[in-house]
Order: C-alpha cells, then structure tokens, then sequence
C-alpha cells in the first residue's frame, strides 16, 4: 500500500513564528501537490511540483520535491493567523489516482 | 456559482433512512470523484467518473451508489447507511487531459451524520 506520512501531525504555534511541514514516503511520485483545508470546506489546491529538487514559492510558502521525487516539504515563513488550517500533500503516479497524505494540522494563534 | 459546489452542507439521516447528495462543477471538467474524509484517517477515494464512465470503484460497500449523468453532475445514493459512514463527504473534479498531474478541485463537502 502506497503511503504518504506527514510529519508533524499537530502543530501549534505563534504569529510571525517559522515551522516546516514534511510529506515522505517511499514510492516515487510523477508529481506532488499540496493543499489546504479550512473548518468547514475542501480543500484547496496550493501548488503542484513535478520535478525531483523543485523549489517553488507563493508568497511566505516555499515548497520543496525531494531530489528523488519520494518525499516534500512545506516551509511558511512569518506564519500568520489565516495560515491555519489542515495542510495535506498528494502524490500522483502518472495517470493514477492521487494518494493522500495523513495530514498535518497547524494553528497559529495572535 | 463558480468552481464545485455540494448540497446539502449537513445532513442527519437514520440508519433506514434514503438520501442523495449532490455536487455540481462550473470549471467545464470532465472528471468527477467522491472522496470520504474521516477523522484520524486520510482521504479514501470512492469513486471516480471520467467522460461520465465509472473508472474507478474503490472497494466501496454497495450501500453507496454514485451516478453521474452528465459531465457537471455526480451523485451519490445513500441507503442503510451505518454509524461509522458518519464523515464529511467530498466531491472534486479536473480536466481529464491534464490527469498527468490530476490536480483536483474540491467542493465544500456534506459533513453526513448517520444516527
């Protein structure tokens, strides 16, 4: 069984504070995404990243894909009360379905 | 109304009870899924609609029943449901010639209780 690890589960922090978020595993993936869910929606899509060492950033988020294309992390810099939410990487196998991760779900307090 | 959305929002239903819900997507895609989202657990795909074809059925119990009748619509029939069906129910879509990536776009959900 294919199987996306998150790490750390819960993360509880204050305003302007810097936290990274990991996403392993190991299967190799065509592509990883990454996205955010708020109480009471879906969640949204934040980035996709498909090459093995990509960087990507919006804004105060850099997103990272591992050199092998197995493992992603998420790094918010100056995390801000809207940052909350349960942040979740995917993996995808080509034309396969998505694999989700287990999660991981921060709160950034005032 | 603009990207996914699902009704209801909520729903209460007893164990002998027969409910639909629904999702509608305004983003022109032609792939639809069903996801269900527990507590404690990652997302479970359930069903997966491509060119309104069934593709995909992940080993979901009988008494979930999806159906799409055009590339805008899903649905999924509920009947005797259990208590541990009890979960937010997610519906999402993308555009099938981009499924390289299969970046997918989410409705808000119906959290379902199930009595």
């Amino acid at each position: 069984t294919q199987l996306l690890e998150q790490s750390p589960q819960f993360l509880s922090i204050q305003e302007g504070e810097n936290l990274t978020v990991y996403c392993n595993s190991s299967s190799v993936f065509s592509s990883l995404q990454w996205y955010r869910q708020e109480p009471g929606e879906g969640p949204v899509l934040l980035v996709t990243v498909v090459t093995g060492g990509e960087v990507k950033k919006l804004k105060r988020l850099t997103f990272q894909f591992g050199d092998a294309r197995k493992d992603s992390s998420l790094h918010i810099t100056a995390a801000q009360t809207g940052d909350t939410g349960l942040y979740l990487c995917a993996g995808a196998r080509g034309t396969d379905k998505l694999i989700f991760g287990t999660g991981t779900r921060l709160q950034v307090f005032p | 109304e603009t990207g996914v959305t699902q009704t209801p929002r909520h729903l209460v239903m007893g164990m002998t009870n027969k409910k639909s819900l629904k999702c509608e997507q305004h983003l022109g895609h032609n792939a639809m899924y069903w996801y269900k989202q527990s507590a404690k657990k990652p997302l479970e795909l359930m069903f997966v609609y491509s060119l309104e074809e069934r593709v995909e059925n992940n080993s979901v119990p009988s008494r979930f029943s999806p159906e799409c009748p055009n590339s805008s619509h899903l649905f999924l029939h509920l009947h005797t449901l259990q208590p541990e069906d009890s979960a937010l129910y997610l519906c999402a879509s993308s555009q099938e010639a981009q499924r390289r990536y299969n970046e997918q776009f989410f409705g808000p959900g119906t959290r379902l209780t199930v009595l």
